[in-house]
């Protein structure tokens, strides 16, 4: 029954050692979103697939990618994480113009 | 510059009372005015929405009220429980594009 399933759901990474956190959905949603959400705070855009269309947020550092290789999975790869990066990551489908949906998240810790 | 704001932060009520958060928007390109609810530890899930050719939707115990000319949507818990302590994030789309604009939460507690 689930519709956005994030794997896995928590992680925890060494400072400087990258990391690869996977989201896949079963809505066949056109769009796939990645953002990060601080504690107490609003989820943060990092970027956005219209289909294979990549569209990154202004201020998404470079040491944050994405990879979608077909409409139900992406990817979000974190090269060299620092204690900065510790947060809940979510993804988010949509069809365009139409309500989100969101995963259950992938906390991440560094150590 | 915050496009969506979101009042207030944090809110206390009692069971069985209303709970209203207000949330008023800058952009009039915008035509979809999502909720959503989030439990700690939870991706955000989607209450209730509405699009501004409606003033008000009702869903259960959820209301959004909208008000086109003065740019403000609101949330409307009526006998608010326990279980709905949450955070929620009001939210407003452009449909031409994909992307949400969040307010900033507010932390709603009802007390037993």
């Amino acid at each position: 029954d689930a519709m956005v399933i994030q794997n896995p759901r928590y992680q925890v990474t060494q400072f400087g050692k990258p990391v690869t956190l996977s989201c896949s959905q079963t809505l066949n949603h056109n769009v796939m979103y990645w953002y990060q959400q601080k504690s107490s705070q609003a989820p943060k855009l990092l970027f956005h697939y219209y289909d294979k269309d990549f569209n990154n947020e202004a201020d998404t550092p470079d040491n944050f990618q994405s990879r979608r290789p077909n409409t139900s999975f992406c990817f979000l790869d974190i090269r060299s994480p620092g204690l900065g990066d510790a947060a809940m990551y979510l993804c988010a489908t949509s069809i365009q113009g139409h309500e989100q949906y969101f995963g259950p998240g992938t906390r991440l810790t560094v150590t | 510059q915050q496009q969506v704001k979101q009042s207030p932060q944090s809110l206390i009520v009692q069971k069985g009372g209303i709970s209203i958060i207000n949330c008023a928007y800058e952009n009039t390109a915008f035509d979809y005015f999502p909720w959503y609810q989030q439990f700690p530890g939870k991706g955000p899930a989607l209450l209730i929405a509405i699009r501004p050719d409606v003033s008000e939707k009702k869903e259960g115990r959820f209301t959004i009220s909208f008000n086109k000319s003065a740019k403000q949507f609101s949330l409307h818990i009526m006998d608010s429980q326990p279980g709905d302590s949450a955070t929620y994030f009001c939210a407003t789309l452009n449909s031409g594009y994909s992307t949400l604009t969040f307010g900033k939460g507010t932390m709603l507690l009802v007390s037993p």
